[in-house]
């Protein structure tokens, strides 16, 4: 198993601009999540999916999109990319009625 | 504010000694605690995990105890190493939250040979 997998690790945005970041587990976890990551700070929830199909916001889910059309697939969505939105995102999935998260590498985006 | 915080930023440690990482948690309905460990440019990996019904769990190296009293979590380092230099986080579980997890700030253990 490949675990979570998020791709770019890197990226430079403008101001204005749209990217995808795209996370897929091959481990068949329905639940799903994504987290950022501020310079010093915990992580902090964006956006949740407990299942194909259903998706539902987190702590801070202003500025972003998801989708979970497939088990495997949860890709979040910046349409219109801020500076604030310069972080660590961090993509997640754990079975159900479990807690212990397996993190993908990350994913290191600066908007400027 | 958040619910889970972390009582100090740094812990500089020589090589050899244990190491005591503490957490604070404030929603008294939490019923699951989590440590996770950090190394630079990767993402958090599970290190130890204990339920509310629990005060101590035991691992290979690792310990955490959980104060429900005063709402507390430790998590203790056996014979620190350099490779246990990383960020360690808490986290906690409320129920019925779809397994969602509320992670503290992170403190940064450094480890001196």
């Amino acid at each position: 198993n490949a675990g979570v997998t998020q791709t770019p690790k890197f990226r430079i945005l403008k101001i204005g601009q749209s990217m995808t970041l795209q996370c897929t587990q091959d481990m068949n976890h329905n639940y799903m999540y994504w987290y950022r990551q501020d310079p010093g700070m915990g992580l902090k929830l964006i956006y949740y999916s407990v299942g194909a199909g259903i998706t539902d916001k987190g702590e801070v889910p202003n500025g972003y999109n998801v989708s979970r059309s497939t088990t495997e697939d949860f890709p979040l969505r910046l349409e219109l990319a801020a500076p604030s939105q310069t972080s660590v995102y961090f993509c997640a999935s754990i079975p159900p009625g479990s807690y212990g998260y397996t993190f993908g590498s990350g994913t290191r985006l600066t908007v400027v | 504010g958040e619910s889970v915080g972390l009582h100090l930023p740094t812990l500089s440690v020589q090589e050899g000694d244990n190491s005591i990482i503490n957490c604070a948690y404030s929603n008294s309905a939490s019923d699951y605690f989590i440590w996770y460990k950090q190394e630079s440019g990767k993402g958090p990996q599970f290190i130890i995990d204990i339920r509310s019904n629990m005060d101590k769990r035991q691992g290979q190296r690792v310990t955490v105890l959980l104060n429900k009293t005063v709402k507390h979590l430790s998590l203790q380092i056996a014979a620190t190493q350099p490779g246990d230099s990383a960020v360690y986080f808490c986290a906690e579980n409320i129920p019925g939250a779809n397994s969602k997890l509320t992670f503290g700030k992170g403190i940064t253990l450094s480890v001196r040979p």
